[in-house]
């Protein structure tokens, strides 16, 4: 079945530590996006890649960091300079024209 | 102001009820347009994108005002199942999401 996976599904780090978010996906997809969310908030765009080897920054990129290396994965490093890194974290894909976009389950990002 | 505007809710309605949620936007460039449907604790989910003729699928009635800048749901013979938060979704460059709209529908 084609779909967004991303894992793990629950995360727990002590603060001062980076973490990296998987996410990938088998739906051809070109476009890829990371979003975070927080209780009572629309979701927001940290950032975003429309190819392989290029992405951008989103509206909350400080302390965050990605890479694109293939078409299929773009993980998201939540590092120790992201000042309130606790948040439902969400990939998401989509391919034109239409742009709707399709997302994973999500990771609960939880730093004690 | 934000870009997307919602009413947060919660709306509480029986079964069987007919239910209208309302959005707006702020920037008139905005290209598309979409309902999401995000159940407690998961990923949002696209209900329907909006036409600018206004569109249907089944229970499901979304409509676009260009010119005010809104866009409607509207939800007929509520079911249990529907109840879940409802985010209005605006394209320009990027996608906007608004904070949601929660709905609880009881028997």
């Amino acid at each position: 079945d084609g779909g967004i996976t991303q894992s793990p599904k629950y995360l727990f780090r002590k603060e001062g530590q980076n973490v990296t978010l998987s996410c990938e996906q088998n739906l051809n997809h070109d476009a890829m996006y990371w979003y975070r969310q927080d209780p009572g908030q629309g979701l927001r765009l940290i950032y975003y890649s429309q190819i392989v080897n290029d992405f951008q920054k989103g509206d909350i990129a400080e302390g965050y960091s990605v890479s694109r290396e293939k078409k299929e994965s773009f993980p998201l490093t939540v590092t120790s300079a992201q000042k309130n890194p606790t948040a439902f974290y969400l990939c998401a894909s989509s391919i034109p024209p239409s742009h709707e976009q399709f997302f994973g389950p999500g990771t609960r990002l939880t730093v004690l | 102001r934000k870009e997307v505007e919602q009413d947060p809710g919660p709306f509480n309605v029986p079964e069987g009820a007919t239910v209208a949620f309302n959005c707006t936007y702020s920037n008139s460039a905005s290209q598309s347009f979409f309902w999401y449907r995000q159940d407690c604790r998961k990923e949002p989910k696209l209900l329907m994108s909006v036409y600018s003729s206004g569109n249907e699928d089944g229970r499901f009635t979304a409509q676009l005002n260009r010119a005010s800048q809104y866009i409607s749901l509207l939800i007929r013979d509520s079911k249990l199942s529907d109840s879940a938060t409802y985010l209005c979704v605006v394209r320009r460059n990027d996608m906007r999401f608004g904070a949601g709209t929660r709905l609880t529908v009881k028997p």
